[in-house]
């Protein structure tokens, strides 16, 4: 089936850690996304990419680092710089200008 | 004032109602609207995708534009306890630029058995 895969869905950071969270996807999607979600602040843009090999900073990038060397893959690292990495990121993919995103299924991080 | 304002919740409606979900915002240079509804630990799904102003219609979902007003609106007929979720409005503008949506906090939805 086509979609949006990340993983894992649960992931626990340690202080002073780096983790990589995974979006793959096999839509053939040009545009790739990762929001933040927090309890009532709505979905935040951390980075997001139109094609492979580029991306651009979104309105809360500070602390987080991405890569796009794959045209289906858009992993997202979230550094020891982010101190408050707690909440709920969402990856999204859409096809081109003017349409609409999808969203995968979510990864949970949480400090430990 | 922020570029998109939404009623966060919850509203709760029984069984069989009619359900209003609404957003209204400032930048008038908004084109593209669109409705996702998210259900708990799960990520936004997208319901309906508009262009402009007017109605879009798909099985028990009505979307409209009035962009005279800035103002969107989802209905939902025949209301089943699986609409219990947390609706989302997005917009862009056309064309993109940046290539990027702007989200309302969402309305969280309970339908009531």
């Amino acid at each position: 089936d086509g979609g949006i895969t990340q993983s894992p869905k649960y992931l626990f950071r340690k202080e002073g850690q780096n983790v990589t969270l995974s979006c793959e996807q096999n839509l053939n999607h040009d545009a790739m996304y990762w929001y933040r979600q927090d309890p009532g602040q709505g979905l935040r843009l951390i980075y997001y990419s139109q094609i492979v090999n580029d991306f651009q900073k979104g309105d809360i990038a500070e602390g987080y680092s991405v890569s796009r060397e794959k045209k289906e893959s858009f992993p997202l690292t979230v550094t020891s710089a982010q101190k408050n990495p707690t909440a709920f990121y969402l990856c999204a993919s859409k096809r081109g200008q003017g349409q609409p995103q999808h969203f995968g299924d979510g990864t949970r991080l949480s400090i430990l | 004032q922020k570029e998109v304002e939404q009623d966060p919740g919850p509203l709760s409606v029984p069984e069989g109602a009619i359900v209003s979900l609404n957003c209204t915002y400032s930048n008038s240079a908004f084109q593209y609207f669109m409705w996702y509804r998210q259900y708990s630990r799960k990520g936004p799904e997208l319901l309906m995708y508009t262009y402009s102003s007017g109605n879009k219609e798909d099985g028990r979902f009505t979307a409209q534009v009035d962009k005279s007003s800035k103002y969107i609106s989802l209905f939902i007929r025949d209301s089943q306890p699986s609409d219990s979720a947390t609706y989302l409005c997005a917009m862009t503008t056309y064309p993109p630029r940046p290539d990027r949506l702007t989200f309302g906090k969402g309305t969280h939805l309970i339908i009531q058995p």
